[in-house]
């Protein structure tokens, strides 16, 4: 079956403007997330979606960041104003039911270029 | 909050040699631990976990170990393939999420 997929795979945008990354997670997983890796770190926890809503938006930098998952399955993140420094690869991740440990499944992420 | 440090940053073995990357985490209350590998380009992808209730887990040519007492983790490759060439993360879970090791890059030399 279809993995979790991301769109675009590449983004470059200028300082400033506003940019939506999208996440399609596999089909039935209710559980979504939204991590953050820079060149040479670990992926770092933006946002966890637990069905439509966001269940733990305590890694989100600041207001400029924003998610949503309305119908609980396809989500989109949604930065304004970006800033040089939010130039990352942005990976989204689902799992089953997002409760207890179980396994979560990555996207490829998308590369976010602020110039 | 949880704190996942992981070493070395940067391995090279030999093909055919084994390979242990090793992780320390803060939160007590951490009981699942999975470890990721990143190719280029790619995301990461499962490749192993370990709960606690376990400490030792094997799977063909890669296995995981668990203290939980001194909250430590490591994850050992056998018999090393250029194909295992890649970042290899640890990571302990956090409330509903997980927190990320800095990442691993192992090189295996034909």
């Amino acid at each position: 079956g279809a993995g979790v997929s991301q769109t675009p795979s590449n983004k470059v945008t200028e300082k400033g403007k506003y940019v939506e990354l999208r996440c399609d997670p596999i089909s039935g997983h209710t559980a979504l997330y939204w991590y953050r890796q820079s060149l040479g770190q670990g992926p770092e926890f933006l946002i966890y979606f637990q069905g439509t809503g966001a269940a733990d938006d305590s890694g989100l930098p600041n207001d400029r960041f924003f998610a949503v998952r309305p119908e609980g399955s396809v989500s989109t993140l949604k930065i304004q104003r970006t800033e040089r420094g939010d130039s990352a690869v942005y990976l989204c991740a689902s799992a089953i039911t997002g409760f207890g440990k179980e396994t979560q499944y990555f996207g490829p992420g998308t590369r976010l270029l602020v110039l | 909050g949880e704190n996942v440090e992981q070493h070395p940053s940067t391995l090279s073995v030999q093909e055919g040699d084994s390979a242990v990357i090793k992780c320390t985490y803060s939160d007590s209350a951490s009981n699942y631990f999975p470890w990721y590998k990143q190719e280029l380009g790619k995301g990461p992808q499962l490749i192993i976990d370990i709960r606690s209730n376990v400490g030792e887990k094997k799977d063909q040519r890669i296995a995981v170990t668990l203290n939980k007492t001194a909250k430590h983790f490591s994850l050992h490759i056998t018999e090393t393939q250029p194909e295992d060439s890649a970042v290899y993360f640890c990571a302990a879970d956090y409330g509903q999420n997980f927190v990320f090791g800095p990442g691993t890059r192992l090189s295996v030399l034909p």
